[in-house]
């Protein structure tokens, strides 16, 4: 297995808090990104990175900030969290894009 | 807009029989398209992928297929175990980050 740990797995938070949630790798990939996955729908971007400090917007980023200030984190942060971000949040990194990009297993938010 | 479309959304077959997975996608430009198993609980898993000139791929038990012409790639489970129920996605690449996923198609096996 890539080498790829999310933290937490599972958080439950209230409307309005600030969350931030951690992925880090071992496998020392230039690219990192962040999905959020919800019934019905594929999974969809919200921000990924290409190196340290170099980061863009994907297509669900509103209400969502990143940072990567090392090489093997790449963090997630939800301002002021909203119900509409209850989710399972997936971190992906990647290399070359033609090449599977290696999952961790994801971390459930319920925002209540 | 890029899509990609999978049927059915789900489907129950007996231990031992085979199944088929469809995708549909219209995403272009067109760069690779890859199938994931997904687990509950888990991360998806990668299980083929497949660029332009390539027409069928395997992975023990599992056998993509693709017809870049018609926008349409399949993935046929032979043999099922218990361990292949989960959720299948189809994935299409125009050659950069912006991967267009499926909603998935949920394998549940019986014995």
């Amino acid at each position: 297995d890539a080498g790829i740990t999310q933290s937490p797995r599972h958080k439950v938070t209230e409307t309005g808090t600030p969350v931030t949630l951690r992925c880090h790798q071992t496998e020392n990939h230039r690219y990192m990104y962040w999905y959020r996955q919800d019934p019905g729908h594929g999974l969809r971007l919200i921000h990924y990175s290409y190196g340290v400090k170099d980061t863009d917007k994907g297509e669900v980023s509103d209400g969502y900030s990143v940072s990567r200030s090392k090489t093997e984190d790449f963090l997630l942060t939800l301002e002021s969290a909203t119900s509409s971000q209850t989710s399972v949040y997936f971190c992906a990194i990647g290399s070359d894009s033609n090449q599977p990009q290696h999952f961790g297993d994801g971390t459930r938010l319920s925002i209540l | 807009k890029n899509q990609v479309e999978q049927s059915p959304q789900s489907l129950i077959i007996l231990e031992g029989k085979n199944c088929t997975l469809q995708c549909n996608y219209t995403v272009s430009p067109f760069s690779n398209l890859r199938w994931y198993k997904q687990d509950t609980g888990r991360g998806p898993v990668s299980l083929t992928i497949m660029t332009f000139s390539e027409n069928t791929k395997s992975n023990g038990r599992y056998t993509a297929t693709l017809d870049a012409d018609t926008k349409q790639s399949s993935l046929h489970i032979t043999a099922s175990q218990l361990s292949d129920s989960a959720s299948y996605i189809c994935v299409v690449s125009p050659g950069d980050y912006k991967l267009s996923f499926g909603a998935g198609t949920t394998v549940t096996v019986r014995a």
